[in-house]
């Protein structure tokens, strides 16, 4: 089974840093990779998805880069809606990563 | 527009069932497999399955089989998670979402559902 690792499980920064966060797979898995943003008591939303194509409606800030094992979601300018968890997840056996927690410094 | 509305909290003692309705409307029921993926309090996303409405074919992750039934009612375009054998690791809000294709993902996704499992 595939395995997707997100790091780091917990990210502090300040409105306005550039942040990334990686995902990497157990095994290659070319673009099949999206990318979900989740806020406290609501569903996730998608965000990226074929590892860099953004969602319609997804602010520019947003990118995603990489294929095959290793994979980044980039947000190049934080802002204050931004702070939530961000999850990887592999479309062929739907795993997701543990999730990264994006809080505020 | 595309959305998926579910149906309200459940409370139910160890070794029920549970039954969660997943009603779509917006768009063709038939066209796009319904997941669902499972939440547990504080923790991240799991992926229990997926029902092609248009055939009714299912697959289940492996943790799952036996346990979880997916099933669903073209006539309401209504898709349904039927979990048996609850144990308190199941208390976790349960989510339905549409599967625009394999490259693409989930979107949207319900609501949610909250599922405790308590004696």
């Amino acid at each position: 089974d595939i395995q997707l690792t997100q790091s780091p499980s917990l990210l502090s920064a300040s409105v306005g840093d550039r942040v990334t966060i990686t995902c990497r797979a157990s095994q290659d898995i070319s673009t099949y990779l999206v990318w979900y943003q989740q806020k406290p008591g609501k569903a996730p939303k998608l965000l990226i998805y074929a590892a860099y194509t953004l969602h319609s409606g997804v602010p520019s800030r947003f990118s995603g880069s990489g294929s095959g094992t290793e994979f980044t979601l980039t947000i190049s300018s934080l802002q204050p809606e931004d702070f939530a968890t961000y999850y990887c997840q592999h479309l062929n056996s739907y795993p997701f990563g543990q999730g990264t927690k994006l809080e505020i410094k | 527009q595309v959305q998926l509305v579910q149906s309200g909290a459940e409370v139910r003692k160890p070794g029920a069932s549970v039954k969660v309705s997943c009603k779509a409307s917006g768009y063709t029921f038939s066209a796009y497999y319904i997941h669902w993926v499972r939440q547990a309090p504080g923790q991240g996303l799991e992926w229990m399955g997926w029902i092609n409405p248009k055939s009714g074919g299912t697959n289940y992750a492996q943790k799952f089989r036996g346990r979880v039934t997916m099933t669903r009612d073209t006539s309401i375009t209504t898709a349904y998670m039927e979990l048996s054998g609850l144990r308190s690791g199941d208390t976790a809000v349960y989510y339905c979402a549409r599967e625009v294709d394999m490259t693409i993902g989930f979107d949207p996704w319900g609501q949610g559902t909250l599922v405790t499992v308590s004696s």
